[in-house]
């Protein structure tokens, strides 16, 4: 089945630490996107790819990294400087070429220690 | 810029009622996209329905359609017989010529037996 995924379900940090997420899909998009979202509240997007080896910012990008080495893989890393990173995270991807529907992986929870 | 408003924090239904969800947008794109999509407790985001700005046809997809009001600038979700398995937050978005979506703050939905 086609569809992506997203590991660790949970996923707990340190003071200090840099964690990383995986997202990978295999609906053989070109874009992946990578969201936070927040308790009550949409989805803020963080960076996002529309090609291997090329990434944008979006709206909070500070305190978090990413890489597209492959084109099924997307991780981010949350890094020490994200003071205040609790909270859940959720990867998509999508075709390119104008505003095209976005598909979603299952999230994961990030919580500090 | 998008933005997106939804009016309702949560919403009541029987089973079996329908039930509408607003949305209202404000975009300065002369060709945009509105999507919900809904995400139950278990945090996925599920795509609903998709409307483009010069489609004259409203957007239907099994018990949801999409009532589209151009010069209103809203774009409520319909959902028809609601189902147990229909409460979860839902989402309204917005997209223009770029990739990035601009999503409202949710309703939370609630089936009633």
């Amino acid at each position: 089945d086609g569809g992506i995924t997203q590991s660790p379900k949970y996923l707990f940090r340190k003071e200090g630490q840099n964690v990383t997420l995986s997202c990978e899909q295999n609906l053989n998009h070109d874009a992946m996107y990578w969201y936070r979202q927040d308790p009550g509240q949409g989805l803020r997007l963080i960076y996002y790819s529309q090609i291997v080896n090329d990434f944008q910012k979006g709206d909070i990008a500070e305190g978090y990294s990413v890489s597209r080495e492959k084109k099924e893989s997307f991780p981010l890393t949350v890094t020490s400087a994200q003071k205040n990173p609790t909270a859940f995270y959720l990867c998509a991807s999508s075709w390119t070429g104008g505003l095209k529907t976005q598909y979603f992986g299952p999230g994961t929870r990030l919580l500090v220690l | 810029a998008q933005k997106i408003t939804q009016t309702q924090p949560g919403m009541f239904v029987q089973e079996k009622e329908a039930v509408t969800l607003d949305c209202t947008y404000d975009t300065s794109d002369q060709s945009y996209g509105l999507f919900w999509y809904k995400q139950p407790s278990s945090g996925e985001m599920i795509f609903l329905i998709y409307q483009g700005s010069y489609d004259e046809q409203n957007a239907t997809e099994g018990r949801y359609s999409l009532n589209f009001q151009k010069a209103r600038k809203s774009a409520n979700l319909v959902i028809s017989a609601s189902q147990l398995g229909d409460s979860a937050m839902y989402f309204c978005l917005s997209g223009g010529s770029n990739y990035k979506l601009t999503f409202g703050k949710g309703t939370l939905l609630t089936v009633n037996p």
